[in-house]
């Protein structure tokens, strides 16, 4: 079982909105300004979509935000493409013994 | 650009120790506030952090891991390691090396590198 809780899978039409939620504690999503957000694509490496909850890397599209609101994360796709289907992971920083927490992973299906 | 490479043996026998090594080229593994860190992904599944380290040396490991995991870094060859001790048919997965700062975004990743637990 996964330390923080994603929904197994979310679905949208290309150019609609989609939101992946991540749930944690205070421990971790609750306690830290440190949320990242993950891309993987079958066969791929994850790629980092969202850092620090709410910033992009450079190259990222804006496409993609994230949000936090108490012990819960958020990413944000807006206007959907066929090229956003893929695997979407949160991650934590932890005061717990482990350094960092992940989510089990959201399926993204582009209907 | 920073670029990370796994490498190591693809098939373990059960019992017996894995090791990899990730070889960072592009940059400089003694980078001032980045960590090095080993995640795995068993085939189908969701991302698991074993461990990570800083170029001085001190290490963080995931509770699940710690009595079997080891992990060292050698700045000279721009390189850090992987060791886990006991493995079994449950350690066969993806696994991938990547840096991250004290936060814990995973920036850099490395593409991964298969490892099979079998006989």
């Amino acid at each position: 079982q996964s330390a923080l809780t994603q929904p197994a899978s979310v679905s949208g039409s290309p150019g609609q909105s989609i939101t992946i939620s991540c749930t944690g504690t205070s421990s971790d999503v609750g306690g830290y300004n440190y949320v990242s957000w993950y891309q993987q694509h079958p066969g791929k490496a994850p790629k980092l979509m969202i850092y620090d909850v709410s910033n992009r890397p450079s190259g990222v599209s804006n496409r993609f935000s994230g949000s936090k609101s108490g012990n819960t994360a958020s990413l944000t796709i807006s206007g959907l493409q066929a090229e956003d289907e893929a695997d979407y992971y949160c991650s934590s920083y932890t005061s717990s013994n482990t350094l960092v927490v992940f989510g089990g992973g959201t399926k993204l299906t582009v209907l | 650009q920073l670029q990370l490479q796994e490498s190591g043996p693809g098939l373990v026998k059960p019992s017996e120790t894995l090791s990899l090594t990730c070889t960072v080229s592009g940059g400089s593994i003694s980078s001032s506030g980045y960590y090095w860190g080993w995640i795995r992904q068993p085939p189908g599944k969701g991302l698991e952090w074993i461990g990570s380290i800083y170029s001085s040396g001190n290490t963080y490991y995931n509770p699940s891991f710690k009595s079997r995991v080891t992990i060292t870094v050698d700045t000279s060859k721009n390189q850090f390691s992987l060791k886990l001790s006991s493995v079994t048919a449950a350690d066969t997965t993806v696994y991938y090396c990547a840096r991250h700062p004290d936060s814990g975004s995973l920036d850099y990743w490395g593409r991964g590198t298969l490892v099979t637990v079998s006989s």
